[in-house]
């Protein structure tokens, strides 16, 4: 089956506690994005990453770093986590970016105390 | 920043009724997609239209598409309770990146 996989679903933790969430998908597909999605903001994207070793910045990165060293995974790290962090996140993939259809995983729910 | 913008941000209409969402977006673009999001959960595709196409069609879904007037609308007939759910527009960037809109809550009551 064709998916995203993200972890974990939800996590608690505590500021400036290292933390990283996985995205895994599948499909072979070449373009992968991290979003933030905050009510009334819509979807925010952090980080994109068009294939392997090519990442690069989206709208609000600071506070957030990527890899993309297999281009099945494309891990979201916060090196530094902080309360306004808080928030929903989402890991997307398409085969060719903004082109083709784009499948999400199903989220991962993290608060920052 | 953000690349397209839903109109309105929340809508509620009664089982049966029409719904139509718009989308206004800034720079030129290849595509334009509609997404769904349950509450809570990943999003899922629901139509992509080509800047060369002018409407679009999927089961109960229409989606029309105006280049000239950077625009986009999203019709879902015969609405039902289970058509509740908030509606993303996304559009392809220079280097085939995408962007999403903030959403249109849709409330269909039954």
């Amino acid at each position: 089956e064709a998916q995203v996989t993200q972890n974990p679903r939800y996590l608690i933790t505590v500021t400036g506690k290292k933390l990283t969430v996985t995205c895994s998908q599948n499909m072979n597909h070449e373009y992968m994005s991290w979003y933030r999605q905050d009510p009334g903001l819509g979807l925010r994207q952090i980080y994109y990453s068009m294939n392997v070793e090519v990442t690069d910045k989206g709208d609000v990165p600071e506070g957030y770093k990527v890899s993309r060293k297999e281009k099945r995974n494309f891990p979201l790290i916060l090196e530094s986590p902080s309360p306004n962090q808080t928030s929903l996140y989402f890991c997307a993939s398409s085969l060719t970016g903004g082109y083709t259809e784009a499948f999400f995983g199903q989220g991962t729910r993290l608060t920052v105390v | 920043s953000q690349q397209g913008e839903e109109d309105p941000q929340a809508l509620s209409i009664q089982e049966g009724e029409n719904a139509t969402m718009n989308c206004s977006y800034k720079t030129s673009i290849n595509n334009l997609q509609w997404y769904r999001q349950n509450s809570g959960r990943g999003l899922v595709h629901l139509i992509l239209i080509r800047s060369n196409e002018r409407e679009k069609h999927s089961g109960r879904l229409r989606v029309t598409l105006d280049t000239s007037k950077k625009s986009s609308s999203l019709l879902i007939t015969a609405s039902r309770a289970a058509d509740t759910a908030s509606y993303f527009c996304a559009t392809d960037l220079e280097g085939n990146d995408m962007r999403f809109g903030a959403g249109t809550r849709l409330t269909v009551k039954p």
